[in-house]
């Protein structure tokens, strides 16, 4: 069975810093898709990328970029220079080939200070 | 990539009553699915609603309490049965879409129905 693990229940960072987001999963199969989405207050699920596992390109879009490194299964989310409107909770999913399911992790709460 | 929209977007209900959440989409689209959000938790899949057939629901959610229809490739509605207040979640619809091209396929999320049973 697939499955993803978000270590970090909460990360709390003042504005202008780092952040990083550790996505570790597990999956029997070769060919898999990972994502992040992101959860604002507000309660929508905004997608932000998505992975193939047959390609291990790092990813950079503005101030986030994702790292993909499947000798240690992990897909690691960080946003650079943060900004208050980046608070939110940030799922990391999995879904394998020939299955549409996307198991989702327990989720990261980010809190921005300013 | 595909618009969606759910109504309603909130509502807070009774204990024993029953509430239709509507979801729209403004394209065709084969896959679309309902997901609970219980507080402070992930997404939880409930079922996958099936243009012309039965919806495929998860283990441990069942049709009497969740019956879903799927009357097109545009609309799909899940209905919460005899609620209690361990109904209270955020409910949300999803469509699977290929944004550009193969091995591309990702799902996109309405904005969510926030329930509350009291």
């Amino acid at each position: 069975a697939q499955k993803v693990t978000q270590a970090q229940t909460e990360i709390s960072v003042v504005e202008k810093e780092d952040v990083t987001l550790d996505c570790v999963y597990e999956t029997r199969d070769t060919t898999y898709y990972l994502f992040w989405y992101k959860q604002p207050p507000s309660g929508e699920l905004v997608f932000l990328i998505r992975r193939n596992s047959f390609d291990e390109q790092n990813e950079i879009s503005g101030r986030y970029s994702w790292n993909f490194q499947k000798s240690t299964s992990s897909f690691n989310f960080t946003i650079t220079a943060s900004q208050v409107v980046d608070s939110a909770v940030y799922f990391c999913a999995l879904s394998e080939a020939n299955d549409y399911k996307l198991s989702f992790g327990a989720g990261t709460t980010v809190t921005v200070r300013a | 990539s595909a618009v969606i929209s759910q109504k309603p977007s909130r509502d807070i209900c009774q204990r024993g009553t029953s509430l239709t959440i509507q979801c729209q989409v403004d394209s065709q689209v084969t896959m679309m699915f309902w997901y609970r959000q219980q507080p402070g938790q992930s997404l939880t899949l409930i079922a996958t609603a099936n243009q012309g057939s039965e919806a495929t629901y998860e283990s441990g959610f069942v049709i009497d309490k969740f019956p879903i229809s799927r009357p097109n490739l545009t609309f799909s509605t899940l209905t919460v049965s005899n609620m209690s207040p361990e109904d209270s979640s955020i409910y949300l619809c999803s469509v699977e879409d290929i944004p550009s091209g193969p091995y591309q396929e990702t799902q996109y999320f309405g904005p969510g129905t926030r329930l509350l049973v009291l």
